[in-house]
């Protein structure tokens, strides 16, 4: 059974810092990992879709990384800002077409 | 504006109740999917649909139901046998016949038992 782990839980960063959120996935066999954004009472907003056969994707100061053989994905957040602060999720998709999400990082960017 | 709605935002439900979940989808996807996210938690899948007039249980459908009458609904209803209700609950849509593509959600509905 596919488990994703986020690491670290919560992270508290001064404005300005770049920085990295952990994501790993226990069955290597997927089909793509995607990154969300949450902010409090919210649904979900799409960050970034890396594809299996993809190592990477960006969008602005968004990086995110794929290695898929090792079961490791980051997201690389350039140059925070206080508005960058909440809650960011990763989830795998694999076999019957359903994704498994992580518990998620709670990120706070203080001005 | 293409998206995916969801009503009621809070909702209210008394011991013994069932209530109805709505989400609605203007993008013309085929796949649709209900989560379930409880605090410090991830999501957790308790039912999908890949095409209309048919759908599966995901991790947690026990004292959930659901139908998919049409391509853009997906109702979730919450029965009387789920015992402990209380929880975010967000509604999904993907385009269908792939496996790589984006999921896409909407603004979730906050069910609160009395």
């Amino acid at each position: 059974k596919q488990e994703v782990t986020q690491i670290p839980a919560a992270l508290s960063v001064p404005e300005g810092e770049n920085l990295v959120l952990n994501c790993s996935f226990t069955d290597s066999a997927i089909y793509n990992l995607q990154w969300f954004r949450q902010d409090p009472g919210k649904g979900l907003t799409s960050l970034l879709l890396i594809q299996s056969s993809q190592r990477e994707q960006t969008s602005g100061r968004l990086n995110a990384s794929l290695d898929k053989s090792s079961g490791r994905s980051t997201l690389y957040i350039a140059a925070s800002q206080p508005g960058d602060s909440a809650t960011y999720l990763c989830a795998v998709r694999g076999y019957g077409n359903k994704l498994v999400f992580g518990a998620g990082t709670i990120l706070r960017v203080k001005s | 504006d293409g998206g995916i709605t969801q009503s009621p935002k809070y909702l209210f439900r008394k011991e013994g109740q069932n209530v109805t979940l709505s989400c609605e989808q203007n993008l013309n996807h085929d796949a649709m999917y209900w989560y379930r996210q409880d605090p410090g938690q991830g999501l957790r899948l308790i039912y999908y649909s890949q095409i209309v007039n048919d759908f599966q249980k995901g991790d947690i459908a026990e004292g959930y139901s659901v139908s998919r009458e049409k391509k853009e609904s997906f109702p979730l209803t919450v029965t009387s046998a789920q015992k402990n209700p209380t929880a975010f609950y967000l509604c999904a849509s993907t385009v269908g016949g792939t496996s790589s593509n984006e999921q896409f959600f909407g603004p979730g509905t906050r069910l609160t038992v009395l």
